[in-house]
């Protein structure tokens, strides 16, 4: 099983500011199987990357995706109100599909 | 326009069996996996498994010995039943859409919250 670590766990930053995510994973992810999902309270998760740096469909072009091998980052260039939420961290390459334990971002 | 919609019973005693369905509306039922992931209250999401349309399945393996996810290709629907249920299993359970070794969770459910209590 594929073990995702993301950090940090709590993010604090003002509306505007830059917000760098990092997910790091214990074995290197297969042709960049890796995304990255966006949720809010109450609701269910949201796509925003897929294979690493492709945005899904109606995502802002604020967030990025990078990263190859073990090491990956989403980056949301300014911060928007609407973006102070948990963003996971998910791997499926193959089975068992994993996700990591998640990162905050919240109102500094 | 892509949607999927869950339903279920959301109060559970121990021992008994969680049954949730999962309709879809829209798009290709053909090309992708469907996929159930639950998240305990205030913690992460876990993957508990997925089925092709021609009824392939894929399970977590920690949860295999219980889990049975099965497909109605007819309706466009798929199900998840997970016996033995215990406060453990208290979550909200999502149904999705993607497949593995090919597409991330574009689409989901709107999430059934299903709690074990006595």
């Amino acid at each position: 099983e594929i073990v995702l670590t993301q950090s940090p766990g709590t993010l604090s930053l003002s509306p505007g500011e830059r917000a760098t995510l990092s997910c790091k994973t214990s074995q290197g992810i297969i042709s960049g199987y890796l995304a990255w999902y966006q949720q809010k309270p109450g609701q269910a998760p949201r796509l925003l990357i897929y294979g690493a740096s492709n945005r899904a469909t109606g995502i802002p072009d604020r967030f990025s995706g990078s990263g190859s091998g073990t090491d990956f980052t989403l980056t949301i260039s300014r911060l928007e109100p609407e973006d102070f939420a948990v963003y996971y961290c998910q791997h499926y390459g193959s089975s068992p599909l994993t996700f990591g334990g998640g990162t905050k971002v919240e109102i500094k | 326009q892509v949607q999927l919609q869950q339903w279920g019973a959301g109060l559970l005693k121990p021992s008994e069996t969680l049954s949730l369905t999962c309709a879809v509306y829209g798009g290709s039922f053909s090309v992708y996996h469907w996929t159930w992931i639950r998240q305990p209250p205030g913690k992460g999401l876990e993957w508990i498994g997925e089925i092709s349309h021609s009824g392939t399945t894929t399970y977590n393996s920690s949860l295999e010995s219980r889990v049975t996810i099965s497909v109605d290709t007819s309706k466009k629907q798929f199900s998840l039943k997970l016996t033995s249920v215990t406060a453990a299993d208290t979550a909200v359970y999502y149904c999705a859409r993607g497949k593995t070794g090919d597409y991330a969770h574009d689409y989901w459910g709107q999430g059934t919250l299903v709690a074990v209590s006595s």
